[in-house]
């Protein structure tokens, strides 16, 4: 089983369409948890922190849930802008062998 | 301020010969990371750093890829002899707090 796991879509969204991303994670003493956003032929750029409590940034909103190690994206009112691969991220106990999922890829559409 | 900082962009090799890539991180970061992005197997860790010593290594595909760090501010990852299927995109990235800031990448095609 692969340490952290992603659904790799394609997702195809229109324009203004609200989209969820899941991730699951296998090691239960992970400790620190991200989302990072990678454009065509670019590299990975950090999205944002996963907090216990849940955090919004803007129209983005991460979640995190402990008992089911599951952390999840939702992006409200999607633009053209957002068309990228969203890759969750876990940082293993100790904090800093960090791993990436293998990315969901999402395209939005005018 | 400069970003962490990768040579080649660009490499081309035949297969057996030796690669060397190179990476410069972000000046006060006291970690490094290299990964590898292929199609099939998305974004691996190799291998990372912390204060130049090598902490985990266990990503590290076989003896022919080996990574230095002889100071703060360099890290090469060697590939000796170069095969086919090593061809791929490596990144390093550097960090003083979890949060991982990438290089450009080189992007290797070994034939």
């Amino acid at each position: 089983r692969k340490e952290v796991e992603q659904d790799p879509g394609p997702f195809n969204v229109p324009e203004g369409a609200t989209v969820a991303f899941n991730c699951t994670y296998s090691n239960s003493a992970s400790q620190s948890f991200f989302w990072y956003r990678q454009d065509c032929r670019k590299e990975p750029k950090l999205l944002m922190s996963v907090y216990s409590s849940g955090n919004e940034d803007g129209r983005f909103t991460a979640q995190l849930n402990r008992a089911s190690q599951y952390i999840s994206l939702l992006i409200r009112d999607s633009k053209l802008s957002d068309s990228a691969t969203y890759l969750c991220v876990v940082n293993g106990a100790g904090g800093f062998k960090t791993i990436f999922g293998a990315g969901t890829r999402l395209f939005v559409k005018a | 301020d400069a970003g962490v900082i990768q040579s080649p962009r660009h490499e081309v090799t035949e297969m057996g010969q030796e690669v060397t890539l190179r990476c410069k991180p972000i000046s006060g970061h006291d970690y490094l990371f290299w990964y590898r992005q292929t199609m099939m197997r998305g974004l691996e860790l190799l291998i990372y750093f912390n204060n130049n010593v090598p902490i985990d290594d266990s990503g590290m595909p076989e003896d022919r890829f080996s990574a230095k760090m002889p100071n703060a501010s360099f890290s090469t990852l060697k590939i000796q002899p170069s095969e086919p299927r090593d061809s791929a995109v490596y990144f390093c990235a550097s960090t003083k707090n979890e949060k991982l800031f990438f290089g450009s990448g080189t992007q290797l095609s070994v034939l």
